[in-house]
């Protein structure tokens, strides 16, 4: 499985904006690139995921470079909720489509 | 929003006793994951099945583990006998086929294995 690189943690103010860096340099082109979050005490929870085009949904975007090495999860305005682990993930469409999951990086956000 | 039940939610047990934890994955959703999460090992894939049938149980301990899907709307996890070891946060997760809303996470199971 592909592996990517995640910082272990990162810290934001509550209120602006927030980009999480996911490091990907040996993926494949029929890896997905997924996030998911995991609150405190919670079990993760899936956030966006996407190919090669960047993706927006309600609780995110997810920014993919151009050549998919890399990835940038964007919360738009950090509150305190979304403090947790957030997690980047490789998964091949044609494979198992199961998510293994790294150490992925924690937001403390600063009130 | 539509949940998976994941039962109990937590489990002291002495160890050398059988545990069995259940889950209840989202109906429709034709896939199941059972993950463990330790603080030393963060999250570990255990098994999955598709359509109730087990594709991947590679990351679980073949000699005390077992993960079954009775029907489609129970999977079990069963550890006999269970050790101190196996104490963790047990997570089972649904989703249909290749998901385009990603796979829904019950709350898990701490099971404390004394």
């Amino acid at each position: 499985d592909a592996k990517t690189t995640q910082p272990n943690s990162m810290e934001s103010n509550e209120e602006e904006p927030v980009h999480l860096p996911c490091n990907h340099s040996t993926i494949s082109g029929t890896d997905y690139i997924h996030w998911y979050r995991q609150l405190p005490s919670q079990g993760p929870e899936y956030v966006i995921h996407g190919l090669t085009s960047n993706v927006n949904n309600r609780m995110a975007s997810l920014a993919i470079a151009e050549d998919r090495k890399s990835s940038t999860l964007i919360l738009h305005r950090a509150t305190l909720r979304d403090a947790a682990v957030y997690y980047c993930i490789l998964s091949d469409q044609t494979g198992a489509n199961n998510l293994f999951f790294g150490t992925g990086t924690r937001l403390t956000v600063i009130p | 929003d539509a949940r998976v039940t994941q039962t109990p939610r937590d489990k002291v047990t002495e160890m050398g006793q059988e545990v069995t934890m259940r889950c209840q994955p989202i109906l429709g959703h034709n896939t199941v994951f059972w993950y463990r999460q330790t603080m030393m090992q963060g999250l570990e894939l255990l098994a999955y099945f598709r359509n109730r049938a087990p594709l991947d149980d590679s990351g679980m301990p073949k000699d005390r583990f077992s993960a079954e899907m009775p029907d489609a709307t129970l999977a079990t996890l069963k550890i006999q006998p269970s050790e101190p070891r196996d104490s963790a946060v047990y997570f089972c997760a649904s989703g249909i086929d290749w998901d385009r809303d990603g796979y829904t996470f019950g709350s898990g199971t701490r099971l404390t294995v004394v």
